[in-house]
């Protein structure tokens, strides 16, 4: 399973766009990225996947480039509800018995 | 479209205790996968179940056992409690076979947060 690499932590303010960046060098080539959300006390919920070049949905961008080393979540003019953990996770394409690991993620702080 | 159900929500234990704790997963979803989240770090696998067998196992020790049932919900036993075991306790699920598009993901539950004291 490849490892990922965020920053630990990243502070913004409310609408601004935020990018959080994610590396994954020992991606395979079926592996698909896919970021998730955590609140406290709550459990992860799915944001984004991607496999290359661009994704948009209606809450975030993903963007990969062409070596898929790495992958950039990206919030446009975010609030303060956006604070929260960003986990990158990479694998599980073809089926749930990919099981997903999640590493320490990205503690996101918006202020006002 | 009820999402995944785990109780209870909060519980406190023993050490030397047993707990387990119950997941319902999402309506369709038939793969129940469990996490463990102590504060501050990320969710670490413990194991996965599809069609009634453990198909999937994370780095934790035989004290941690499940079971899964034909309606597809899903135990989670732990036996012997430390104060260690004082976490977040995540279900997710899923559906097999749902093609080479891991689409939408896990869908998590809320948790059960197990104190051990």
């Amino acid at each position: 399973l490849a490892k990922t690499t965020q920053p630990i932590s990243m502070d913004s303010y409310e609408g601004q766009e935020v990018n959080i960046t994610c590396s994954h060098n020992n991606i395979a080539t079926n592996d698909y990225i896919t970021w998730y959300q955590q609140f406290p006390s709550q459990g992860p919920r799915f944001i984004i996947q991607g496999y290359k070049t661009k994704v948009t949905n209606e809450v975030a961008s993903l963007f990969i480039p062409a070596d898929r080393k790495s992958s950039t979540l990206s919030l446009p003019r975010v609030s303060l509800s956006d604070t929260a953990v960003y986990y990158c996770l990479v694998g599980g394409a073809y089926s749930s018995a990919s099981k997903i690991i999640f590493g320490s993620g990205t503690r996101l702080s918006i202020r006002p | 479209d009820a999402g995944v159900t785990q109780s209870p929500t909060h519980l406190i234990k023993t050490r030397g205790q047993q707990v387990t704790l119950r997941c319902s997963p999402k309506s369709g979803h038939d793969t129940v996968s469990w996490y463990q989240q102590a504060l501050g770090q990320g969710p670490q696998f413990i194991f996965q179940y599809y069609e009634e067998e453990e198909r999937q196992r994370g780095n934790f020790p035989d004290r941690f056992s499940g079971h899964q049932f034909p309606n597809y919900s899903s135990e989670l036993n732990v036996n012997a409690l430390l104060l260690g075991d004082s976490a977040l306790y995540l279900c997710a699920s899923s559906l097999e076979g749902q093609g080479p598009r891991f689409n939408y993901g896990y869908t998590f539950g809320s948790g059960t947060r197990l104190t051990v004291v």
